[in-house]
This record gives structure tokens, sequence and C-alpha cells, in this order.
């Protein structure tokens, strides 16, 4: 089905491990972007991206990596996890930096 | 840099109530605004949008926002609220860059 995934759905891991979280588009659209949603804070953008191998930093951006070789795909790496990164993770994609995002499911990351 | 402020961090209502949200941003210039809602463990989706023209429009469920640019505003309302609206609500803004501003957001809870 057309749409945009995330997975894991939910990740348990510990502080300083690795973890990539995926976000993958059936649509082709241009720009992707990551979020964290957290309490009090609402979602703050991590990364985003205009087009394939074309990245950009968000608000939050430190400690994260991101990729984007193909247009449907979009992870995000932790390089080395830490708790304060525990929180939830949306993806979204769009056709136009203007228009409507439409958001994944979200993955529930917690760092112990 | 450009803010949103939604000053009503958490709204309690009983069904039938009518619900005004507020929305107020930084940018002096021109804007596309949002309302996205998430509901309990779903992903965000869109309520509504303004990029010109009337400023006062409609979205879906029978929610409504006014633009009021000289207030830099851009408040929710709902005449009759129910139970089912009982969701999370993110007011967002683009001022025409790459990238969406969201608010802290404002929990609604809405009782029977």
């Amino acid at each position: 089905d057309a749409g945009i995934t995330q997975s894991p759905r939910y990740k348990i891991t510990e502080t300083g491990r690795q973890v990539t979280l995926m976000c993958h588009q059936t649509w082709s659209h241009s720009y992707m972007f990551w979020y964290r949603q957290d309490l009090g804070h609402g979602l703050r953008l991590i990364y985003y991206s205009a087009a394939a191998d074309i990245t950009d930093k968000g608000e939050v951006p430190d400690g994260y990596v991101v990729s984007r070789s193909k247009t449907e795909n979009f992870p995000l790496t932790l390089e080395s996890a830490t708790r304060s990164q525990t929180s939830v993770y949306f993806c979204a994609s769009t056709s136009g930096w203007a228009d409507e995002q439409y958001f994944g499911p979200g993955t529930r990351l917690t760092v112990t | 840099a450009q803010s949103v402020s939604q000053h009503n961090h958490h709204v309690i209502l009983s069904e039938a109530a009518s619900l005004e949200l507020g929305c107020n941003y930084s940018y002096g210039g021109t804007v596309n605004l949002f309302w996205y809602v998430q509901y309990p463990g779903q992903h965000l989706q869109l309520l509504l949008k303004y990029f010109s023209g009337d400023p006062l429009v409609k979205g879906i469920k029978g929610f409504e926002a006014e633009f009021i640019k000289s207030k830099f505003s851009f408040n929710l309302r709902k005449p009759s609220v129910q139970w089912s609206d009982t969701a999370e609500y993110f007011c967002a803004v683009n001022d025409n860059t790459d990238k969406l501003i969201f608010g802290t957001g404002t929990r609604l809870q809405v009782f029977p």
C-alpha cells in the first residue's frame, strides 16, 4: 500500500550503542523530514532532505546522522545513543516545501 | 528565528462546549499556516491549512481557523466538541523556507 512507514515501531537500546531508524515512503515525495516529539517541546525538526543526496540540519541535529541515497528512504542514525535521545521519532514527507506533510506512525525509542 | 506559540497547553471541556485554541507566530512576512491533530496512539494528520485567500478556513470534522494577519494569529475553533475530538493539536507555520515550525501543542480532553 502507498504511504509512509517507519521501522522499528519500538526500540530499546543502551547508552553508547548505535541505532538506525528507518523511514520509507512510496509517493516519490521530494522532501523528507525527521522530527522528535517530547513533552513540553512539541515536534522539533532534526534533519530534512529536499531530494536524494541533499540533506540539511534542523533545530536539534546534534548526535544524529542522516543519509538519502534513494528518494524513498531516509534513515536516521544515532551514532552513540544517549538517554536524552529517548523520544518518539516521526518521519514525514511532502511533495513541496509549502505543502501538507504526511507523517509516519512514529518510532518510540528508549535509551537506557 | 521563527517561533510558534500555543498558549493553551491543556484544555478540558465537556461535550457540546465550544472550543478555541490559540496560535501565534512571530514571522512578519508571508506565511503558510497549518493545524495538525494527533489522536491518541496515532500519527499526526492535517486538520486544515491556510495559504492565501479567505482568512476563514474550514477543515475536517467541523473545525475551522481564522487567519488574522494583524495579530499574527491562526486560532482553531469548533462550535461543539465531541468526545472523539480528544487529541493533541499542533499549530505549524511555514515562512517560505523548507521547514515547518511547530508549536508545543495543546492537549484537549473532552468528557462526555
